[in-house]
């Protein structure tokens, strides 16, 4: 079946610009992760969906940084004020259940540059 | 929170050899670890994965190892190729965290023909 798909693969904004990025998880999966990927380092943890609610936002840098999932589906993680030190790849993952240690499947990613 | 080391940063070996990652966390309550294998510019692919009711899981040349004394883990790669070159990622996670994974920094490995 289909993976995990994120829209765009590139985006190119100026800082101080608001953003969204879009994240498809895999079908009847009912938690999502986002994460956030500087160059030369592994992914670290942005915020976690468990169906349509966020179950823990600990891991957002700071109150730019928001996330929805009204459906219980497709997440948008959205980004305000946009500054240079946001850029990175922003990937999503998606797991059947969020409680129960299942696998979590990424996307390809988000690149993000903010100039 | 977890803390997730990896070693070494970069490894660098002769096809048909044997590589090992190491990988180390600090929370006790951690019960899950995957390992991701990532290509230059694409998604982590989860390569195998453990949990901490077991010891040892093999699949075909890669097998990881958990030592939950230790808090330590491994990935092992046996008869390495060029195509199993790339960056490998470790992560641990909890069920009270909701399966949050917390990455290791990557191991860039590279196979030599």
């Amino acid at each position: 079946g289909a993976g995990v798909s994120q829209t765009p693969s590139n985006k190119v904004t100026e800082k101080g610009k608001y953003v969204e990025l879009r994240c498809d998880p895999i079908s009847g999966h009912t938690a999502l992760y986002w994460y956030r990927q500087s160059l030369g380092q592994g992914p670290e943890f942005l915020i976690y969906f468990q169906g349509t609610g966020a179950a823990d936002d600990s891991g957002l840098p700071n109150d730019r940084f928001f996330a929805v999932r009204p459906e219980g589906s497709v997440s948008t993680l959205k980004i305000q004020r946009t500054e240079r030190g946001d850029s990175a790849v922003y990937l999503c993952a998606s797991s059947l259940h969020g409680q129960g240690s299942y696998e979590q499947y990424f996307g390809p990613g988000t690149r993000l540059t903010v100039t | 929170g977890e803390n997730v080391e990896q070693h070494p940063s970069t490894l660098s070996v002769q096809e048909g050899d044997s590589a090992v990652i190491k990988c180390t966390y600090s929370d006790s309550a951690s019960n899950y670890f995957p390992w991701y294998k990532q290509e230059l510019g694409k998604r982590p692919q989860l390569i195998i994965d453990i949990r901490s009711n077991v010891g040892e899981k093999k699949d075909q040349r890669i097998a990881v190892t958990l030592n939950k004394t230790a808090k330590h883990f491994s990935l092992h790669i046996t008869e390495t190729q060029p195509e199993d070159s790339a960056v490998y990622f470790c992560a641990a996670s909890t069920e009270t965290s909701g399966s949050r994974l917390t990455f290791g920094e990557g191991t860039q490995l590279t196979v030599n023909p």
